[in-house]
Parts: C-alpha cells; structure tokens; sequence
C-alpha cells in the first residue's frame, strides 16, 4: 500500500539556520510529491510539488525540495529560516497526474528560536 | 488567489443529530474533496467527486456519511447520525485538473 512516512514530529531550529525537513515515500510507480504547509487554524497552501524532469523544484518563500527514487525520499529544504517559518509541514503523494486523492504523512510541526 | 471557502468555521453538534458541512469551492473547478484531520494528527482522504458522482471514497467515508453538490451550488459533506469519533477538523478541496489543489480552512466539528 501507498504510504507517505514523516519520521521527525517536531523540529527545532535557531533564525537563519539551514533547514532540512525529511519525507519518505512507498509507492512502486512514478509518485506525485507534494510540500504543504499549514499555520494555526488555516488549511493547507502548497509549497512546491515535483511530477518529473529535475529531481530539485523550487517552490515559494525559497524552499526547495529533492526528489530522490533510489532513496524513496522527498525532503524539504530551506537554507535561511525565519520565524514566520513556523508551521505544521506535511507532505504528500499522489498516484494519479491529473487527480487522485493525496496521500499525506503525518507532519512535522517546526519551530524557530530566536 | 482564489479561495475555498468553509461555512461554518466551527460545529459543535449533539451526538446522533444530523450535521452539514458546506464548502464553496472556486468557480473554475471541476473535482472536490473531503479531507478529514483529527488533532495534531495527519490529514485523511475521505471521498473526491466529480461530475455528479462519487470517484472514490475510504473506509473513513462511513455509511452514514454523504456528498453532493446540487446545481453547481455548495458542495457538502453531510453526517447522519453523528458519532463522537467524527469530531475532527474537516477540509474540503477543490481542484481543475492538474492537481493543484485548494484547501479551505476546514470545519471544527465537535459532536458532544
């Protein structure tokens, strides 16, 4: 079965560190991947997807994100946080292109100190 | 950018009592979605629709559990009767083709 695995729940980094957050993925075809990210009591607004081409897509607020199929992995990367970074990251796969449910991982809620 | 908008913000409902949660997706859309999130846990898929009909739906999306969107109006999630494991937060999504989801800010529903 498909399944989207977060394996950090809760994150902490320090205002302009470099940011890693990790996302395995089990799917045996070509997955669609997605970043979203949700602030208190809002619903989620995507952050970058990959579909193909370029294993590293850029996405908004300069996350990026690498898509690597050896390694079943899509981790986000951010090289400068910011306190308004502050969030519940989750990602995501789909199976299907143009629809289809999403698959989401159980999320990793990131804080920043000052 | 254009919203998902979720009528009420919150519900807090008796047990066994009936409960409609509306969505307004954006105009432009053609496939809908009920996400249902417990707290502090992972959003789950419950059912998509698309032209009239249900495409798929979980084993989360129980029998007394219900969609539709008449005449291109409100797409609503409907629970009769309601149950306490149906408190959660419940997002609706709406999409053109690609994907490209939009959420709303989801519905607090608190059965008592």
């Amino acid at each position: 079965a498909q399944s989207v695995t977060q394996p950090d729940a809760r994150v902490t980094v320090s205002e302009g560190a470099s940011l890693q957050l990790r996302c395995k993925y089990s799917y045996s075809a070509t997955p669609y991947l997605f970043w979203y990210v949700q602030y208190p009591r809002q619903g989620l607004q995507l952050l970058l997807k990959y579909y193909s081409g370029d294993p590293v897509v850029q996405g908004v607020n300069s996350f990026e994100a690498e898509f690597s199929k050896s390694n079943s992995s899509f981790h986000l990367q951010k090289a400068s946080v910011h306190w308004s970074d502050s969030a519940v990251y989750f990602c995501a796969l789909s199976m299907n292109y143009n629809q289809g449910k999403l698959i989401f991982g159980q999320g990793t809620k990131l804080s920043i100190k000052p | 950018g254009p919203k998902v908008l979720q009528i009420p913000s919150h519900q807090i409902i008796d047990m066994g009592q009936m409960v409609t949660l509306n969505c307004d997706p954006v105009s432009n859309h053609l496939y809908f979605y009920w996400y249902k999130q417990i707290l502090g846990q992972q959003m789950e898929f419950l059912v998509n629709f698309y032209n009239g009909k249900v495409m798929e739906k979980s084993k989360l999306f129980k029998d007394q559990f219900s969609v539709e969107r008449p005449d291109g109006s409100y797409f609503t999630l409907k629970i009769q009767p309601t149950a306490l494991e149906d408190s959660a937060v419940y997002f609706c999504a709406s999409s053109f083709r690609n994907s490209d989801y939009t959420f709303g800010s989801g519905t607090r529903l608190l059965v008592i």
